[in-house]
Protein backbone atom coordinates (compact mmCIF):
# COMPACT_ATOMS: atom_id res chain seq x y z
CA UNK A 1 0.00 0.00 0.00
CA UNK A 2 1.71 3.60 -0.86
CA UNK A 3 -1.15 5.55 0.15
CA UNK A 4 -0.72 9.13 1.53
CA UNK A 5 -3.80 10.60 2.41
CA UNK A 6 -4.48 14.50 3.21
CA UNK A 7 -7.38 15.68 4.94
CA UNK A 8 -9.40 18.26 3.90
CA UNK A 9 -9.61 18.09 0.17
CA UNK A 10 -10.37 21.33 -0.02
CA UNK A 11 -10.01 24.81 2.43
CA UNK A 12 -11.17 28.05 1.96
CA UNK A 13 -10.60 30.19 5.09
CA UNK A 14 -10.15 34.08 5.86
CA UNK A 15 -6.94 35.54 6.29
CA UNK A 16 -7.80 36.07 10.22
CA UNK A 17 -8.85 32.13 10.47
CA UNK A 18 -6.79 29.28 12.41
CA UNK A 19 -7.08 26.20 10.26
CA UNK A 20 -4.55 22.99 9.96
CA UNK A 21 -4.00 20.21 6.98
CA UNK A 22 -3.49 16.90 8.10
CA UNK A 23 -1.52 13.99 6.36
CA UNK A 24 -1.08 10.72 7.49
CA UNK A 25 0.65 7.44 5.86
CA UNK A 26 0.88 3.87 7.31
CA UNK A 27 4.02 2.21 5.30
CA UNK A 28 6.64 3.07 8.03
CA UNK A 29 8.09 6.02 5.74
CA UNK A 30 10.39 8.16 8.36
CA UNK A 31 10.75 11.48 6.09
CA UNK A 32 7.78 13.52 5.36
CA UNK A 33 7.75 16.61 3.40
CA UNK A 34 5.30 19.44 3.07
CA UNK A 35 5.06 21.19 -1.33
CA UNK A 36 3.37 24.15 -1.87
CA UNK A 37 2.36 24.23 -5.55
CA UNK A 38 0.80 26.77 -7.56
CA UNK A 39 -0.67 26.50 -10.96
CA UNK A 40 1.23 25.48 -13.34
CA UNK A 41 4.50 25.25 -11.63
CA UNK A 42 6.09 22.54 -10.04
CA UNK A 43 6.07 21.80 -6.26
CA UNK A 44 8.13 23.76 -4.36
CA UNK A 45 9.40 22.49 -1.00
CA UNK A 46 8.08 24.11 2.00
CA UNK A 47 9.34 21.68 5.28
CA UNK A 48 11.05 18.33 5.60
CA UNK A 49 10.65 15.95 8.75
CA UNK A 50 13.12 13.28 9.35
CA UNK A 51 12.33 10.58 12.30
CA UNK A 52 10.07 13.18 13.40
CA UNK A 53 12.63 16.26 13.46
CA UNK A 54 12.27 19.18 11.10
CA UNK A 55 15.56 18.83 8.91
CA UNK A 56 14.68 21.18 6.52
CA UNK A 57 12.77 24.96 6.90
CA UNK A 58 12.90 26.18 2.91
CA UNK A 59 12.63 30.03 4.63
CA UNK A 60 8.91 29.04 5.37
CA UNK A 61 6.68 32.36 6.47
CA UNK A 62 6.09 31.58 10.28
CA UNK A 63 1.87 31.82 9.77
CA UNK A 64 2.85 28.12 8.23
CA UNK A 65 3.61 26.01 11.35
CA UNK A 66 4.63 21.89 10.62
CA UNK A 67 4.12 19.82 13.30
CA UNK A 68 4.69 15.87 13.25
CA UNK A 69 3.50 14.38 16.34
CA UNK A 70 4.08 10.79 15.18
CA UNK A 71 5.74 8.93 12.49
CA UNK A 72 2.54 8.46 10.79
CA UNK A 73 1.27 11.96 10.83
CA UNK A 74 2.26 15.18 9.52
CA UNK A 75 0.17 18.49 9.99
CA UNK A 76 0.35 21.79 8.61
CA UNK A 77 -1.01 24.45 11.17
CA UNK A 78 -2.03 28.35 9.40
CA UNK A 79 -2.43 31.31 10.79
CA UNK A 80 -3.23 35.19 9.49
CA UNK A 81 -2.59 33.84 6.04
CA UNK A 82 -2.58 36.03 2.86
CA UNK A 83 -4.33 35.15 -0.44
CA UNK A 84 -1.32 34.60 -2.36
CA UNK A 85 -1.12 31.71 0.12
CA UNK A 86 -3.75 30.34 -2.44
CA UNK A 87 -2.30 26.80 -3.76
CA UNK A 88 -2.38 23.07 -3.33
CA UNK A 89 -0.65 22.13 -0.57
CA UNK A 90 1.00 18.40 -1.12
CA UNK A 91 2.02 16.35 1.40
CA UNK A 92 4.53 13.10 0.73
CA UNK A 93 6.76 10.75 2.59
CA UNK A 94 9.44 8.84 1.93
CA UNK A 95 10.99 5.50 3.16
CA UNK A 96 13.79 6.36 5.43
CA UNK A 97 16.33 10.04 4.15
CA UNK A 98 18.16 8.37 1.07
CA UNK A 99 18.00 9.84 -2.19
CA UNK A 100 17.69 6.00 -3.33
CA UNK A 101 13.66 6.40 -2.37
CA UNK A 102 11.00 7.79 -4.38
CA UNK A 103 8.48 10.05 -2.40
CA UNK A 104 5.03 9.17 -2.80
CA UNK A 105 2.68 11.76 -2.45
CA UNK A 106 -0.73 12.71 -0.95
CA UNK A 107 -4.00 13.99 -3.26
CA UNK A 108 -3.52 17.45 -2.19
CA UNK A 109 -5.71 20.01 -0.30
CA UNK A 110 -6.68 23.16 -2.42
CA UNK A 111 -6.48 25.72 -0.30
CA UNK A 112 -8.50 29.22 -0.88
CA UNK A 113 -7.45 32.27 1.22
CA UNK A 114 -10.16 34.81 0.79
CA UNK B 1 23.73 24.04 -7.80
CA UNK B 2 21.56 21.82 -9.54
CA UNK B 3 18.78 22.18 -11.75
CA UNK B 4 16.18 20.46 -13.73
CA UNK B 5 15.31 21.81 -17.58
CA UNK B 6 11.65 20.76 -19.02
CA UNK B 7 12.05 22.94 -22.12
CA UNK B 8 8.71 21.76 -23.65
CA UNK B 9 6.09 23.69 -21.86
CA UNK B 10 3.31 21.73 -23.33
CA UNK B 11 3.08 19.29 -26.13
CA UNK B 12 -0.23 18.66 -27.87
CA UNK B 13 -0.66 14.95 -30.07
CA UNK B 14 -4.01 13.23 -31.33
CA UNK B 15 -4.34 10.07 -29.91
CA UNK B 16 -2.40 7.22 -31.14
CA UNK B 17 0.85 9.59 -31.49
CA UNK B 18 3.91 8.54 -29.93
CA UNK B 19 4.99 11.44 -27.27
CA UNK B 20 8.90 12.33 -26.35
CA UNK B 21 9.02 14.78 -23.18
CA UNK B 22 13.08 15.66 -23.07
CA UNK B 23 14.95 15.87 -19.26
CA UNK B 24 18.14 18.13 -19.33
CA UNK B 25 19.69 17.88 -15.85
CA UNK B 26 22.58 19.66 -14.03
CA UNK B 27 24.45 18.71 -10.88
CA UNK B 28 28.05 18.31 -9.62
CA UNK B 29 27.54 14.95 -7.77
CA UNK B 30 28.28 11.65 -8.80
CA UNK B 31 25.63 9.96 -7.00
CA UNK B 32 22.33 11.20 -7.74
CA UNK B 33 18.70 9.94 -8.74
CA UNK B 34 16.40 11.24 -11.29
CA UNK B 35 12.86 10.65 -11.38
CA UNK B 36 9.52 11.19 -13.42
CA UNK B 37 6.50 12.35 -12.28
CA UNK B 38 2.88 12.41 -14.19
CA UNK B 39 0.19 14.60 -12.57
CA UNK B 40 -3.12 14.18 -13.52
CA UNK B 41 -5.94 17.10 -13.34
CA UNK B 42 -7.06 15.72 -10.25
CA UNK B 43 -3.85 17.10 -8.85
CA UNK B 44 -1.77 14.14 -7.29
CA UNK B 45 1.30 13.01 -8.40
CA UNK B 46 2.23 9.79 -9.47
CA UNK B 47 5.36 8.57 -8.89
CA UNK B 48 6.48 6.13 -12.91
CA UNK B 49 10.39 5.78 -12.91
CA UNK B 50 13.46 6.14 -10.66
CA UNK B 51 17.05 5.78 -12.29
CA UNK B 52 20.38 6.21 -10.34
CA UNK B 53 23.32 7.69 -12.01
CA UNK B 54 25.22 4.57 -12.45
CA UNK B 55 22.27 2.92 -14.43
CA UNK B 56 22.20 3.65 -17.60
CA UNK B 57 20.18 1.26 -18.75
CA UNK B 58 16.92 2.30 -20.73
CA UNK B 59 13.65 1.37 -19.53
CA UNK B 60 10.02 -0.21 -20.51
CA UNK B 61 7.45 -0.20 -18.79
CA UNK B 62 4.04 -0.82 -21.41
CA UNK B 63 3.68 2.00 -23.26
CA UNK B 64 6.33 4.04 -21.33
CA UNK B 65 9.74 3.81 -21.97
CA UNK B 66 12.67 6.26 -20.60
CA UNK B 67 16.49 7.15 -22.37
CA UNK B 68 19.16 7.50 -19.31
CA UNK B 69 22.21 9.31 -21.04
CA UNK B 70 24.24 10.73 -19.02
CA UNK B 71 27.24 12.05 -21.44
CA UNK B 72 24.27 14.33 -22.34
CA UNK B 73 23.02 14.55 -19.00
CA UNK B 74 19.31 13.74 -20.28
CA UNK B 75 16.66 11.45 -18.76
CA UNK B 76 13.84 11.23 -21.53
CA UNK B 77 10.59 9.91 -21.61
CA UNK B 78 8.33 8.65 -24.40
CA UNK B 79 4.95 7.76 -24.82
CA UNK B 80 3.98 5.26 -27.34
CA UNK B 81 0.59 4.72 -28.98
CA UNK B 82 -0.50 8.22 -26.41
CA UNK B 83 -4.34 7.48 -24.97
CA UNK B 84 -6.60 10.31 -23.74
CA UNK B 85 -5.87 9.46 -19.77
CA UNK B 86 -2.26 10.21 -20.40
CA UNK B 87 -3.10 13.91 -20.73
CA UNK B 88 -1.58 15.17 -17.80
CA UNK B 89 1.75 17.49 -16.66
CA UNK B 90 4.34 15.56 -16.11
CA UNK B 91 7.27 16.33 -14.04
CA UNK B 92 11.19 15.42 -14.23
CA UNK B 93 13.10 15.54 -10.72
CA UNK B 94 16.67 15.10 -9.05
CA UNK B 95 17.83 13.48 -5.59
CA UNK B 96 21.55 14.81 -4.88
CA UNK B 97 22.28 14.50 -1.57
CA UNK B 98 19.92 17.20 -0.79
CA UNK B 99 16.50 18.68 -1.94
CA UNK B 100 14.60 17.03 -4.51
CA UNK B 101 14.57 19.27 -7.54
CA UNK B 102 11.38 18.89 -9.89
CA UNK B 103 11.38 20.51 -13.58
CA UNK B 104 9.00 23.11 -14.78
CA UNK B 105 6.88 20.31 -16.13
CA UNK B 106 5.41 19.70 -19.58
CA UNK B 107 1.93 19.57 -20.07
CA UNK B 108 0.69 16.64 -22.87
CA UNK B 109 -2.62 17.03 -24.07
CA UNK B 110 -3.80 14.17 -25.97
CA UNK B 111 -6.90 15.03 -28.24
CA UNK B 112 -9.25 11.71 -29.30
Amino acid sequence: DTEVTQTPKHLVMGMTNKKSLKCEQHMGHRAMYWYKQKAKKPPELMFVYSYEKLSINESVPSRFSPECPNSSLLNLHLHALQPEDSALYLCASRSGTAISYEQYFGPGTRLTVT
Amino acid sequence: AQKVTQAQTEISVVEKEDVTLDCVYETRDTTYYLFWYKQPPSGELVFLIRRNSFDEQNEISGRYSWNFQKSTSSFNFTITASQVVDSAVYFCALDSWGKFQFGAGTQVVVTP
